[in-house]
């Protein structure tokens, strides 16, 4: 069965403490990881789409990196407005589904 | 832009009512999604067409029921519904659908609160 795992559930930091979360994946086979950002009470905003072992993406404070087995989204010096939940999702190779989430990471960062 | 629009916002109803939500693209997209999203869990897909065609139904209850009119609109028509069917319901979309990797890029959601 495809699953998703994310940790850690939850992360405080203080503003300007870089860290990162993690993704790990058990799937049939990997055709995309992606990661969205979602604030209470709306919907997912797209980050990264990563498709292959090795590759990496950027975007502000945040880079997302991808092995066989998992992800990573590092955030580096974050801000308060960084707050949010943080979704990994992958599409596997085979079945229907096109997306399989993972239960995400909630992060707080403080002033 | 990669803009998804849902109406409305937020909808309040009685178990006896009918009601509709709205998605609407103009990405030129393939592929509509619905999804239903409990607090602090993550979105469970319910439906999905493809180039207008119902391509997944993930068992959902006969009281939801979706319509895509056409390639820009998804509706998802409610009725009879229960409380427990209280949610934020989120519409998606992405340029192919079926077994593309493409992104799915998420509407703001309808907040629905069932009485």
């Amino acid at each position: 069965e495809d699953q998703v795992t994310q940790s850690p559930e939850a992360l405080r930091l203080q503003e300007g403490e870089s860290s990162s979360l993690n993704c790990s994946y058990t799937v049939s086979g990997l055709r995309g990881l992606f990661w969205y950002r979602q604030d209470p009470g709306k919907g997912p905003e797209f980050l990264f789409t990563l498709y292959s072992a090795g590759e990496e993406k950027e975007k502000e404070r945040l880079k997302a990196t991808l092995t066989k087995k998992e992800s990573f989204l590092h955030i580096t010096a974050p801000k308060p407005e960084d707050s949010a939940t943080y979704l990994c999702a992958v599409r596997p190779e085979s079945g229907n589904t096109p997306l399989v989430f993972g239960k995400g990471t909630r992060l707080s960062v403080i002033a | 832009d990669t803009e998804v629009t849902q109406t409305p916002k937020h909808l309040v109803m009685g178990m006896t009512n009918k009601k509709s939500l709205k998605c609407e693209q103009h990405m030129g997209h393939r592929a509509m999604y619905w999804y239903k999203q409990k607090a602090k869990k993550p979105p469970e897909l319910m439906f999905v067409y493809s180039y207008e065609k119902l391509s997944i139904n993930e068992s959902v209850p006969s009281r939801f029921s979706p319509e895509c009119p056409n390639s820009s609109l998804l509706n998802l028509h409610l009725h009879a519904l229960q409380p427990e069917d209280s949610a934020l319901y989120l519409c998606a979309s992405s340029l192919l659908g079926g077994t593309s990797t493409d992104t799915q890029y998420f509407g703001p959601g309808t907040r629905l609160t069932v009485l």
